[in-house]
């Protein structure tokens, strides 16, 4: 079956601007998840979404936005973009059970 | 909050060496999951453990969670080049699925 895909791959941004990251989950999986990993702080959890609702959330500033769909594809948005949310930007599916968590090739956010 | 400190930080070996990597937690964990994360890919599933004292294996690879559920660790048998890569843990505390994760052993073999 298909695995986690994520959009785009890589994204250069100016400082101030939003972007819009898509993930679309492994067919059946309802529960999608979002990571931040950078060099220095490994991965950090952004938010978790599950049946159209916020299930989960980290310590990131309101800047950092998602939802999710009904058919469970996911975005994240990030508005007035800072240089220091240059990152690669990983999603991540699971059953509800979340025995293991699939990931997507991420997105690689640059910042300028 | 709760914390988790895995160790060593980076590891160098000679391939056919073993390679160990810990993983420490500030509180009593649910589960432990471990990935791994090629140079330049995204972290692979590679298991869970729930119970106490649990032990699990995969052809080289040993899993153990220990009996007070505060800490895990990876071991590895006769390092191969295909070992390369970043293994991290990532422990659940609570029932909310949140995982929590180590910064990774970054692991380096000589061929």
């Amino acid at each position: 079956k298909a695995g986690v895909t994520q959009t785009p791959r890589y994204l250069i941004k100016t400082r101030g601007q939003q972007v819009t990251l898509s993930c679309s989950p492994i067919s059946g999986h309802r529960s999608v998840s979002w990571y931040q990993q950078t060099p220095g702080q490994g991965l950090q959890f952004l938010f978790e979404y599950f049946s159209e609702t916020q299930r989960n959330k980290g310590n990131f500033p309101g800047r950092f936005s998602g939802r999710q769909f009904s058919n469970s594809r996911s975005e994240m948005n990030v508005s007035t973009l800072e240089l220091g949310d240059s990152a690669l930007y990983l999603c991540a599916s699971s059953t509800d059970r979340g025995y293991g968590y699939t990931f997507g090739s991420g997105t690689r956010l640059t910042v300028v | 909050g709760q914390q988790v400190m895995q160790i060593p930080q980076y590891q160098h070996v000679q391939e056919g060496e073993d390679f160990t990597t810990y993983c420490n937690s500030s509180t009593t964990l649910s589960n432990i999951q471990w990935y791994k994360q090629r140079p330049g890919g995204h972290p692979v599933f590679l298991i869970q453990l729930v119970k106490s004292g649990e032990v699990k294996k995969q052809k080289r690879l040993t899993f153990q969670f220990g009996e007070a559920k505060k800490n895990s660790s990876l071991h590895i048998t006769a390092t191969q080049t295909t070992d390369v890569g970043t293994y991290f843990c990532a422990p659940n505390a609570g029932n909310n699925r949140k995982l929590i994760w180590g910064l990774g052993t970054s692991l380096a073999v000589n061929p």
